[in-house]
């Protein structure tokens, strides 16, 4: 079972600091998804990455595929309270459907 | 448009009982898949169907869980009988397509706990 590994696991800042958050596998994958989880609710879908290299921002979010499509970076700037949450990147293999293997999560808290 | 349902957000069962889980996925979604997140774990993908046919159960832990999704709708996921480790959230996502793209829509997930 591949295994995606993301760091930090804990993250607390000021608001208005920056962060960025890792996720790295031994395994290629065929694309990676970033979801953020919210206590008591599901992984909501926030970005698809899918080519090796490829930047994709939403507002004040960016993320990363590597170039080997083995790891992947989102980078938040001037965090906000709002973007406290869990952070879970999400690989999934060659072949087409969603059988996504998630990372071990980072949780994120952005302090007023 | 209503997200995926599931049903009960939370169950508390003593172990070697019986407990069945639902999910109602979003309305012509085809694809259907059951996650679970044990304690201090990532979560896992657990099985997948595509209308009511299972295209793959290679999560599953054992045969003490039995997936079910009559008719193609709703899915039901059974865990009989139950023992400690099963506790832990489990979620429901659909999506239309089986593409590597497609999106996933996951439910508030159920929280179980096996006592």
């Amino acid at each position: 079972t591949q295994l995606l590994e993301q760091s930090p696991q804990f993250l607390s800042i000021q608001e208005g600091e920056n962060l960025t958050v890792y996720c790295n596998s031994s395994s290629v994958f065929s694309s990676l998804q970033w979801y953020r989880q919210e206590p008591g609710e599901g992984p909501v879908l926030l970005v698809t990455v899918v080519t090796g290299g490829e930047v994709k921002k939403l507002k004040r979010l960016t993320f990363q595929f590597g170039d080997a499509r083995k790891d992947s970076s989102l980078h938040i700037t001037a965090a906000q309270p709002g973007d406290t949450g869990l952070y879970l990147c999400a690989g999934s293999l060659s072949g087409g459907y969603q059988k996504v293997t998630f990372g071990t999560g980072t949780k994120l808290q952005v302090i007023p | 448009e209503a997200g995926v349902t599931q049903f009960p957000s939370h169950s508390v069962i003593e172990k070697g009982q019986t407990v069945t889980l639902r999910c109602d996925p979003i309305s012509g979604h085809d694809n259907l898949y059951w996650y679970r997140r044990v304690m201090g774990k990532e979560i896992k993908f657990l099985l997948h169907f595509v209308k009511e046919s299972k295209q793959d159960e290679s999560g599953m832990p054992n045969n003490r869980f039995l997936a079910e999704r009559t008719g193609g709708t709703y899915s039901t996921l059974k865990v009989q009988p139950a023992e400690l480790e099963d506790s832990g959230v489990y979620f429901c996502a659909s999506s239309t397509r089986i593409t590597t793209n497609e999106k996933l829509f996951f439910g508030s997930g159920t929280q179980l706990s096996v006592l």
